[in-house]
């Protein structure tokens, strides 16, 4: 079991850049899950998928930020453009039904 | 009032301590209820759930008090590995609700 798998793991750009996060979910699993952890706000939930279904996105703190989904083994989480203030790990966990949550080892964003 | 919260700390104990640590909830609905362990520039990894009757493992306790909202975690004979961010995770009910982490306690054991 590979675990869940996201890339790149450091990533800095400039502000104004766009940024794409990706994430392997486990494979069966049939929720993913897209968290956002900084040390003033702790671990926030930004969007989470059902069968590939985003079902709850509120999280997501405004529209620079959108997830996808396009198949049950790959989601990505797009900042466009990204500032400063998004500078955060921004973790990917995905969990089949009634199982724990796997986290994927993070992405470091860094935005100047 | 957060939905879940926990004392930041830093815990800073001796190796062979005892140590407990405590998280309140204020949904009094919630289902389900976790402790989370995250080291240093990792990911948070499952440490165990919480059952109403309490549950055990190894040198982990982990309760809940229900009527009080909160649960707890103790870490009895502590090590040197045990170093790291504990997160109180709960779970609201409704099926569309998921996980809600605190912001984490921090523990230092020193040797």
């Amino acid at each position: 079991d590979a675990g869940v798998i996201q890339s790149p793991r450091h990533e800095v750009t400039e502000m104004g850049q766009e940024v794409t996060l990706r994430c392997k979910p486990i494979s069966g699993h049939d929720y993913l899950f897209w968290y956002r952890q900084t040390m003033m706000r702790g671990l926030e939930l930004l969007i989470y998928f059902n069968n590939n279904v985003p079902i709850d996105d509120s999280g997501m703190p405004e529209d620079r930020f959108s997830a996808k989904m396009p198949n049950a083994s790959f989601s990505t989480l797009k900042i466009q453009p990204s500032e400063p203030r998004d500078s955060a790990v921004y973790f990917c966990a995905s969990r089949a039904n009634n199982s724990p949550l796997h986290f994927g080892n993070g992405t470091r964003l860094t935005v100047t | 009032r957060k939905e879940v919260e926990q004392d930041p700390g830093p815990f800073n104990v001796p190796e062979g301590a005892t140590v407990a640590f405590n998280c309140t909830y204020s949904n009094s609905a919630s289902q389900s209820f976790f402790w989370y362990r995250q080291d240093c520039r990792k990911e948070p990894k499952l440490l165990m759930s919480v059952y109403s009757s309490g549950n055990e493992d190894g040198r982990f306790t982990a309760q809940l008090n229900r009527a009080s909202q909160y649960i707890s975690l103790l870490i009895r004979d502590s090590k040197l590995s045990d170093s790291a961010t504990y997160l109180c995770v709960v779970r609201p009910s409704g099926s569309a609700r998921q996980l809600t982490f605190g912001s984490g306690t921090q523990l230092t054991v020193l040797p």
